[in-house]
C-alpha cells in the first residue's frame, strides 16, 4: 500500500466545465506526479511537483493546471474540460531508500468522461 | 530523449507455458529501467527494477528481467505463467539518478489461455 488516495475516483463532467481532481499522501514524500493513460499511449505525464509550490510540466500539461499548497496534496485541474481529456488519471508518489533507489508508486486512478 | 518501446501490443500464452515480454529503449545516457503490471481496473504495481548491478533482475510474482546494454533492452520472463497473470504491463526508463520522470511505453496486454 503506496498510502496514495485520488478522489472522485469516477466523474462524468460536460464540455466546458472545470474539473479539479485530488491527490492525497500519508506519507509526506517530496515528489507528487499526475499522468493520464489512454489507449495506445500508455502512462503520459501531465505535471509532477518536487515540493511545496514547486511544480513542472510534463509532455502533456496542455489544458491541465496543478497546485501544491501542502505536501500531502496535490490537485490537477481542467480549466475547461473537453472531449479529449477523456482519460483514466492516475497520481504517483516517489519513495524509496536513497536518491538511487526511489521509485514511483501508484494511486488507484480516477476514471474522468468529458461528455 | 528517452523513449521506449513495446513492439508486442497483445500476447495470447497457454496457461503454464513459459513467456517474454519484449521492452527496447532509447537514450543517450545510463538508464533505470523498471516494468509496472497493472490488474484489470487497478492501478500499477511496480515487478521489478533495474538500477546498477547484477543485470538479471527478480521481481515479485516469480518474473525476471535481464538488462542488456548492447541491444538496449530489458525483456521480461516468466517460466510458467498462471491464469491470476492475465494484466497490462508496462516497461519505463528513467535518465536521472533520481529517477524524477519516468518514461512509459505503451504496454503489453498479456492473455493467458486456460
Amino acid at each position: 500500500d503506496a498510502g496514495i488516495t485520488q478522489s472522485p475516483r469516477h466523474k462524468v463532467t460536460e464540455t466546458g466545465t472545470p474539473v479539479t481532481l485530488r491527490c492525497h499522501q500519508t506519507e509526506n514524500h517530496r515528489y507528487m506526479y499526475w499522468y493520464r493513460q489512454d489507449p495506445g499511449h500508455g502512462l503520459r505525464l501531465i505535471h509532477y511537483s518536487y515540493g511545496v509550490k514547486d511544480t513542472d510540466k510534463g509532455e502533456v500539461s496542455d489544458g491541465y493546471s496543478v497546485s501544491r499548497s501542502k505536501t500531502e496534496d496535490f490537485l490537477l485541474t481542467l480549466e475547461s474540460a473537453t472531449s479529449s481529456q477523456t482519460s483514466v488519471y492516475f497520481c504517483a508518489i516517489r519513495k524509496g531508500q536513497g536518491a538511487r533507489g526511489e521509485t514511483q508508486y501508484f494511486g488507484p486512478g480516477t476514471r474522468l468522461l468529458v461528455l | 530523449a528517452q523513449s521506449v518501446t513495446q513492439l508486442d501490443s497483445q500476447v495470447p500464452v497457454f496457461e503454464e507455458a513459459p513467456v517474454e515480454l519484449r521492452c527496447n529503449y532509447s537514450s543517450s545516457v545510463s538508464v533505470y529501467l523498471f516494468w509496472y503490471v497493472q490488474y484489470p481496473n487497478q492501478g500499477l504495481q511496480l515487478l521489478l527494477k533495474y538500477l546498477s548491478g547484477s543485470t538479471l533482475v527478480k521481481g515479485i510474482n516469480g518474473f525476471e528481467a535481464e538488462f542488456n546494454k548492447s541491444q538496449t533492452s530489458f525483456h521480461l520472463r516468466k517460466p510458467s505463467v498462471h491464469i491470476s497473470d492475465t494484466a497490462e504491463y508496462f516497461c519505463a526508463v528513467s535518465e536521472s539518478v533520481g529517477n524524477e520522470k519516468l518514461t512509459f511505453g505503451t504496454g503489453t496486454r498479456l492473455t493467458i489461455i486456460p
